[in-house]
């Protein structure tokens, strides 16, 4: 079965540098979710987005912003990046109807360093 | 807000025992749902299980069960025949019922380590 696809799987940036995260959810989800798990740390919600609109905000800082797409892929864009921006960043998708309770289901990530 | 607490940073147990990790919780919702994920080395995060507030009965799969206290806002993982495979960061999670607020809040975290 089809999984939650995030590019790149890995990246290394300096400070001050810009980064896209990439996110492709599961075939006919339509809902996508960005987390952002710190070193030694519990995964902290960022943003979500149902049919291409934000349904939700969490603790995202105003440098990263993120939009999902028409074809609902979605991309999360980090500005101005600190050393504390340094994480593995999640993405996870769900279906908004049927029976399946808005399970969300986990991409590998992606592990941003920032130097 | 709704909170998970994990108390147990690192717990031990011995191959093909049984082990038990703890969560608690606070909300004011009566309807969630509860989950545990597990973090191996690799980090990608596998669901292990999940339970429905307005399901009185504990969910089970395979080795794995919980003990859902709704009253007391207590959801602990029972892992039994412990096995070197489970060897993982495990994360206690809360999701709400309401509609568009869908996150999930995660617990601190408990890492378990299985003895040989």
């Amino acid at each position: 079965a089809a999984g939650v696809i995030q590019s790149p799987r890995h990246l290394i940036k300096e400070k001050r540098e810009t980064a896209t995260l990439k996110c492709y959810p599961i075939p006919r989800h339509d809902t996508v979710y960005w987390y952002q798990q710190g070193p030694g740390q519990d995964p902290q919600f960022l943003i979500s987005f149902y049919e291409k609109m934000q349904s939700d905000k969490g603790s995202i800082p105003d440098r990263f912003s993120a939009q999902q797409f028409s074809d609902y892929h979605s991309e999360l864009n980090m500005s101005s990046l600190e050393l504390g921006d340094s994480a593995l960043y999640f993405c996870a998708s769900s279906l908004s109807s049927g029976d399946n309770d808005n399970e969300q289901f986990f991409g590998p990530g992606t592990r941003l360093t920032v130097l | 807000a709704q909170t998970v607490t994990q108390s147990q940073p690192e717990m031990s147990v011995q191959e093909a025992e049984t082990v038990t990790l703890s969560c608690t919780y606070d909300t004011s919702e009566s309807d969630y749902y509860l989950f545990w994920y597990k973090q191996p080395p690799s980090r990608q995060m596998i669901l292990v299980i999940r339970q429905e507030a307005y399901k009185q009965q504990n969910a089970t799969e395979n080795r794995f069960s919980v003990n859902f206290q709704k009253a007391a806002k207590s959801f602990s993982l029972k892992i039994s025949d412990s096995q070197l495979g489970d060897a993982a960061m495990y994360f206690c999670a809360y999701r709400s019922s309401t509609s568009g607020t869908y996150k999930y809040i995660f617990g601190t975290g408990t890492r378990l380590k299985v003895l040989a």
